[in-house]
């Protein structure tokens, strides 16, 4: 049982370049969500998913765009990466309603 | 707006001792509380979660976490900590009727033998 997978790991980008963040859930969990961590910051949310074709923003949604084609996944597109991007990204899903959520093990972005 | 406040960003304790770690939030309606873990280089894992009921609550790792509405906190609790203990650890606030789980800035546990 995989759980959360986030791909990749490490990702070093230039200013201006374009990336995906991939996170798949093998749970068959309905409710997705990307967040950044930054020090001092704890976590923010960036977009969050409730089903298949339907996302929502979060606290911190600007420079970042999300699609969910399927239950399992739900990729994280930067479209124009800047130095503000450079954080550690995970990857959280849960069944409905409140819960518990597991995370990914996280991707270390860092933008020069 | 909601918002959790966790004061205490890096806590130092000795293999053996007891600890607590403090969590404030601020919520209109009837809050659901979590404290997560995480270990370097790792994900978080949810200890424990208040959705109702008794205001004590346990958590896995010997955990536990007490709701306290008068005081708006919910704060963590071990009565003996283990050098394993030494992460970071996060409060986080919601609500059912939404879907967003808001984090606290995290508290760093350092443990000395």
């Amino acid at each position: 049982n995989a759980g959360v997978t986030q791909t990749p790991k490490f990702q070093v980008l230039k200013t201006g370049q374009s990336m995906t963040l991939q996170c798949a859930q093998d749970m068959n969990h309905e409710y997705m969500s990307w967040y950044r961590q930054d020090p001092g910051m704890g976590l923010r949310l960036i977009h969050y998913s409730v089903g298949a074709g339907i996302t929502d923003q979060g606290e911190v949604p600007n420079g970042y765009n999300v699609s969910r084609s399927t239950t399992e996944d739900f990729p994280l597109r930067l479209l124009s990466a800047a130095p503000s991007q450079t954080s550690v990204y995970f990857c959280a899903s849960r069944t409905g309603g409140i819960g518990k959520l597991f995370f990914g093990s996280g991707t270390q972005l860092s933008v020069l | 707006a909601q918002s959790v406040t966790q004061p205490d960003i890096h806590i130092t304790v000795s293999e053996g001792a007891s600890l607590e770690l403090r969590c404030n939030y601020s919520y209109g309606a009837t809050p659901y509380l979590f404290w997560y873990v995480q270990s370097p280089g790792q994900g978080l894992q949810l200890l424990l979660k208040y959705f109702s009921g008794d205001t004590l609550v346990q958590g896995i790792k010997g955990f536990e976490a007490e709701f306290k509405r008068s005081q708006s906190s919910f704060n963590l609790r071990k009565p003996s900590v283990h050098w394993s203990d030494a992460a970071e650890y996060f409060c986080a606030v919601g609500t059912y009727n939404t879907d967003k789980l808001i984090f606290g800035t995290g508290t760093r546990l350092q443990v000395f033998p």
